[in-house]
């Protein structure tokens, strides 16, 4: 099976950077998501990752080590917009989506 | 907007009601899916559609039943539900089940389903 592993919630401040740690064991590999989940909305797409790096978009940069099973979401500048549920999932080898249980974030003024 | 709706929003049923979600797609995807999303936990997939036939079911109970009428559109019909099926259940599209960037699943915003 899938193991997804992210933190469970993260506190800080407005104009903050915070990371998102997301760990993953799975037996393939074809990529690996980060979407956004406002309270009662959609998940929302935020990035994607298939090679080792860093991919940048504006305030959100995602990274990720395929040799370490590891990802990261860097959320700069935060705004209390941002204050939401990010959502961490790894397509292995076909259009399956294996989902962590989301990372809670709080964004405080 | 992702381009993807869901209706409705909210539904409150009993064990012995029938109801059915609907979900709807304007970005001309040939994929559509249906998860579950239950507090805490991770989105489970339950069934997947690829050009109206269906790929994937993933040992969902048979108090579900998914409905595919044609790309844009996809039911889930309900019936007979417990107190524990209640969650919100996800509609998500893609262009096709394919492993690329292009192939990302998008969500609409959900049913919150609530089994009295």
């Amino acid at each position: 099976g899938q193991n997804i592993d992210q933190p469970t919630e993260m506190t800080a401040t407005e104009g903050a950077i915070v990371q998102i740690n997301c760990t993953y064991q799975t037996s393939g590999f074809n990529g690996l998501f980060w979407y956004q989940q406002h309270a009662g909305e959609a998940p929302t797409f935020l990035s994607y990752n298939v090679l080792d790096g860093l991919e940048e978009k504006g305030r959100f940069s995602s990274f990720l080590s395929r040799s370490k099973g590891y990802s990261y979401l860097l959320l700069k500048e935060l705004q209390m917009k941002d204050s939401a549920s990010y959502l961490c999932a790894v397509r292995e080898h076909d259009y399956k989506l294996s989902f962590g249980a989301g990372t809670t974030v709080t964004v405080r003024a | 907007e992702t381009g993807v709706t869901q209706t409705p929003r909210h539904l409150v049923m009993g064990m012995t009601n029938k109801k059915s979600l609907k979900c709807e797609q304007h970005l001309g995807h040939n994929a559509m899916y249906w998860y579950k999303q239950s507090a805490k936990k991770p989105l489970e997939l339950m069934f997947v559609y690829s050009l109206e036939e269906r790929v994937e079911n993933n040992s969902v109970p048979s108090r579900f039943s998914p409905e595919c009428p044609n790309s844009s559109h996809l039911f889930l019909h309900l019936h007979t539900l417990q107190p524990e099926d209640s969650a919100l259940y996800l509609c998500a599209s893609s262009q096709d089940l394919g492993r690329g960037a292009g192939d990302t699943q998008y969500f609409g915003p959900g049913t919150r389903l609530t089994v009295l």
